[in-house]
């Protein structure tokens, strides 16, 4: 069964104070890594895909990475827009684009002004 | 990008009543479409999976015939909550996919009086 373990559950970051999410995963072969994030009362907003295990994407003060175990979204002098839940989902091979996301449970990030 | 929109935003119903949300990929054509709810500072909890033109398929707990699918074209999909009772009220996001990538919609706040 797929699994997906994010980490912390919640981080509370300066300003400016750069860190790093983890997501953890086991898939018995994987097809996609996703990340979104998610603001209170809205639906989860799509950030990165990655496929392959040294595939990196970036988007502003974010940048997500991916190993053959794990994937981390670093985010790089946070600023108080970036307070929100971080969330990571995975597709295995043998899923379509008919089967749904198996996904963590999130990481709740406040950045601090 | 890929948009997906959903309506009515928010919506207050009295109990007994039937609510129906809108869900539309705006942009590009969804073959599935996912059905999600989510209490407050919870994850998303996968309610259904729905293909264009056949039966939604359910999980388990979900009651079908009280939260009822219609997936009649690649861009719109319905979710009918009927015969409303308090405990129905929840945050009802849609995700529509495309090749392996989903994209959610903004979410629809069902309050049952």
């Amino acid at each position: 069964e797929d699994q997906v373990t994010q980490s912390p559950e919640a981080l509370r970051l300066q300003e400016g104070e750069s860190s790093s999410l983890n997501c953890s995963y086991t898939v018995s072969g994987l097809r996609g890594l996703f990340w979104y994030r998610q603001d209170p009362g809205k639906g989860p907003e799509f950030l990165f895909t990655l496929y392959s295990a040294g595939e990196e994407k970036e988007k502003e003060r974010l940048k997500a990475t991916l190993t053959k175990k794990e994937s981390f979204l670093h985010i790089t002098a946070p600023k108080p827009e970036d307070s929100a839940t971080y969330l990571c989902a995975v597709l295995s091979l043998g899923d379509s684009g008919n089967t749904p996301l198996v996904f963590g449970k999130g990481t709740r990030l406040s950045v601090i002004a | 990008g890929a948009v997906v929109s959903q309506h009515p935003s928010w919506v207050i119903c009295k109990s007994g009543t039937s609510v129906k949300i809108e869900c539309r990929s705006l942009d590009f054509q969804a073959t599935t479409m996912f059905w999600y709810r989510q209490f407050p500072k919870q994850s998303l909890m996968l309610m259904a999976t729905s293909n264009e033109g056949s039966k939604a398929t359910y999980e388990q707990g979900v009651e079908k015939d009280k939260f009822l699918i219609n997936h009649a074209s690649l861009t719109l999909s319905t979710l009918t909550v009927t015969s409303a009772h308090p405990e129905d009220s929840s945050f009802y996001i849609c995700s529509a996919s495309t090749d392996y990538e989903q994209y959610f919609g903004p979410g629809t706040r069902l309050t049952v009086t």
